[in-house]
């Protein structure tokens, strides 16, 4: 049983480089999210997807931008890493917009020198 | 803006005794709130939810409380075990806002 696939597991990145998150879920839910996790900050949500075709933007969105071309991929792009996006992105999806359980993948967790 | 947030950042229990985490919220608008459960290095997993037209909701050895007249919510685990351990997340949604918005945790540590 997969569920949501998030890749890659890690990564170090140089400032200024453009960075994709992949997210992967093979549960056919309609709802997808992003967030980061920061110490002391719990997850703050980033982009959300409330269904294939459109997203939304979340609590931080600055500095990211997704696309949701189908319903089970939604990839998070950081054009141009910068310290502060140093975090652990998480994936998540809910069969339809919340209210309802969030699904969360393993996480990503991103250094940015 | 508004946020759920947590009365304690740290819980230390006894192997075998109940544990309750509290959680305050300020966005009267909401009516969905779910706990999930984090161990380290991995992703949030649900515990239970509860819709505002509720106060209360049993599950396997975890009760969550709702009360609104003062807007907070707890989380009651019974016979905690080692397992238990995690850091526990409060999270609401309603109130026009998209997604979960989360609380900032508690670390709950289980003694022998």
């Amino acid at each position: 049983i997969a569920g949501i696939t998030q890749a890659p597991t890690s990564q170090i990145l140089a400032a200024g480089r453009r960075m994709t998150l992949r997210c992967t879920q093979d549960m056919r839910h309609n709802a997808m999210y992003w967030y980061r996790q920061d110490l002391g900050l719990g997850l703050r949500l980033i982009h959300y997807s409330n269904t294939a075709g459109t997203t939304g933007k979340g609590e931080v969105p600055d500095g990211y931008s997704v696309s949701r071309a189908n319903t089970d991929d939604f990839p998070l792009t950081l054009a141009s890493a910068v310290p502060s996006q140093t975090s652990v992105y998480f994936c998540a999806s809910s069969s339809t917009p919340v209210p309802g359980e969030l699904f969360f993948g393993e996480g990503s967790r991103l250094t940015v020198l | 803006g508004e946020s759920v947030g947590l009365h304690l950042p740290t819980l230390s229990v006894q192997e075998g005794d109940n544990s309750i985490i509290n959680c305050a919220y300020s966005n009267s608008a909401s009516d969905y709130f779910i706990w999930y459960k984090q161990e380290s290095g991995k992703g949030p997993q649900f515990i239970i939810d509860i819709r505002s037209n509720m106060d209360k909701r049993q599950g396997q050895r975890v009760t969550v409380l709702l009360n609104k007249t003062v807007k907070h919510l707890s989380l009651q685990i019974a016979a905690t075990q080692p397992g238990d351990s995690a850091v526990y997340f409060c999270a609401e949604a309603g109130g026009g806002a998209d997604g979960l918005t989360f609380g900032k945790g508690t670390h709950l540590i289980i003694q022998p």
